[in-house]
């Protein structure tokens, strides 16, 4: 079965900081990685996925993650967040070949609060 | 597009009763699902379906059925509500029926109160 780590439950910091969240996952196989932001009274919104290619994936809004295989790992970063960046972070995995449906396994999430 | 649409988004039960959640989407996704989220455990998943007429188990089925008779619509059950079902519960759906980097889209959740 899979399973799925985030270090840091809570991370409070100052606009213009850098932010790098944890994340590691346990899976015999290949898997598909995302990372999903909660803004307070919002739903999960997608911020990232890795399938294939390049280790360093972007996505929205400034972040960035990398996944390093020989870690199982796949940690978010953003340079400088604002305010706005305020939201619970989501590390998800889902296997990526012969399981059927396409089911997530989430981390516990991660609280993040930045003070402006 | 209206996306993935839950109802209601609020709902206080009694010990022992029942009610079912609505979930809806119009982006003609064969691959709909229900999750649970609670502090520090992040989302579990509770039963899924992969089409019309097609469901199965998740990490945490138990308390819950649910049915699949259109492709848009995916009601869950609470058959006798408990205490520890108190939760926020969200709805999912994604165009693919099987792992790979699909994303799946959710809705605003419902948050349930078991008293």
């Amino acid at each position: 079965a899979q399973s799925v780590s985030q270090h840091n439950h809570h991370v409070i910091l100052s606009e213009a900081a850098s932010l790098e969240l944890g994340c590691n996952y346990s899976y015999g196989g290949t898997v598909n990685l995302f990372w999903y932001v909660q803004y307070p009274g919002q739903h999960l919104q997608l911020l990232l996925k890795y399938f294939s290619g390049d280790p360093l994936v972007k996505g929205i809004k400034g972040f960035e993650a990398e996944f390093i295989k020989s870690k199982f790992s796949f940690n978010l970063r953003k340079p400088s967040v604002q305010w706005s960046d305020t939201a619970e972070y989501f590390c998800a995995v889902n296997a990526r070949a012969g399981a059927a449906g396409n089911k997530l396994t989430f981390g516990g999430g991660t609280r993040v609060l930045v003070k402006p | 597009n209206a996306g993935v649409t839950q109802t209601p988004k609020f709902q206080v039960l009694k010990t022992g009763q029942s009610m079912t959640l609505q979930c809806a989407q119009d982006m003609n996704h064969e691959y709909m699902s229900w999750y649970r989220q609670d502090p520090g455990m992040g989302l579990r998943l509770i039963h899924y379906s992969v089409g019309a007429g097609i469901t199965d188990q998740g990490e945490v089925p138990n308390g819950y059925n649910v049915s699949r008779s259109t492709t848009e619509d995916f009601p869950l059950r609470l058959l006798s509500a408990a205490p520890s079902q108190t939760s926020v519960y969200f709805c999912a759906s994604s165009y693919s029926t099987s792992g790979n980097s699909d994303t799946q889209y959710f809705g605003p959740g419902t948050r349930l109160t078991v008293l």
